[in-house]
């Protein structure tokens, strides 16, 4: 059964320092793909950042990095030069990448960043 | 703009009352889902339709009907809503191997 692991349920961070939010997946597919998404406060899903299984260079997207160790099946977000508006729930999640739309998530980790 | 659009935002309604969450996209993307967001679980997938007519369960799917009879509409049913389905609850919308928009979710209380 495809699974994800977030097992910081919350962590701190001061304003311009870098953090790292773990995430651990399990699945059977060859092929999927890795999510993170953001929900501030105001309760929308913001799409952050994607890696797929078969990419060899980790995803980067402005402060945003997935480093990715697929023999380990972690899949960590960091967040460079935090901010005060990255204070949120973030969320991992796994989908398989042919014929399904099922994306599992996991439980979330509530980051507070203060100055 | 593209969008994923849920109504009604916010709901109160009463056990065993038929309800119908709508969700529609303008994106024209094949794939759509819904998921329902419970304090410590994170978000767990209700049904996930790849096409129009095309459905399939998601983890939760007890007490929900959906359908998708066109390609931008795939409204969320519940034909008689418990207590157990309070909840915020997102509809989601994709093409190809993008990931997921999200709409801005329907906060259900279900007394």
């Amino acid at each position: 059964a495809q699974k994800i692991t977030q097992t910081q349920p919350g962590m701190f961070v001061q304003e311009k320092e870098a953090v790292t939010l773990d995430c651990t997946y399990d699945t059977s597919d060859q092929s999927y793909g890795l999510f993170w998404y953001k929900q501030p406060s105001s309760g929308e899903m913001i799409f952050l950042i994607y890696q797929g299984s078969y990419d060899e260079q980790n995803a980067t997207e402005g402060r945003y990095s997935l480093n990715f160790q697929k023999a380990r099946k972690s899949a960590n977000l960091v967040i460079s030069a935090s901010q005060l508006g990255d204070s949120a729930m973030y969320f991992c999640a796994m989908r398989g990448l042919y014929n399904t739309d099922k994306l599992i998530f996991g439980t979330g980790t509530r980051l507070q960043v203060f100055p | 703009e593209a969008q994923v659009t849920q109504n009604p935002r916010y709901l109160i309604t009463v056990t065993g009352k038929k309800l119908t969450v709508t969700c529609s996209q303008n994106m024209n993307h094949e794939y759509m889902s819904w998921y329902r967001q419970d304090p410590g679980l994170g978000l767990r997938q209700i049904y996930y339709s790849m096409n129009v007519e095309v459905t399939d369960k998601g983890d939760v799917p007890e007490g929900y009907k959906v359908s998708r009879k066109e390609k931008r509409n795939f409204p969320l049913i519940l034909e008689s809503p418990s207590p157990n389905q309070t909840s915020l609850y997102f509809c989601a919308s994709r093409a190809g191997n993008q990931p997921q928009h999200f709409g801005d979710g329907t906060r259900l209380s279900i007394l």
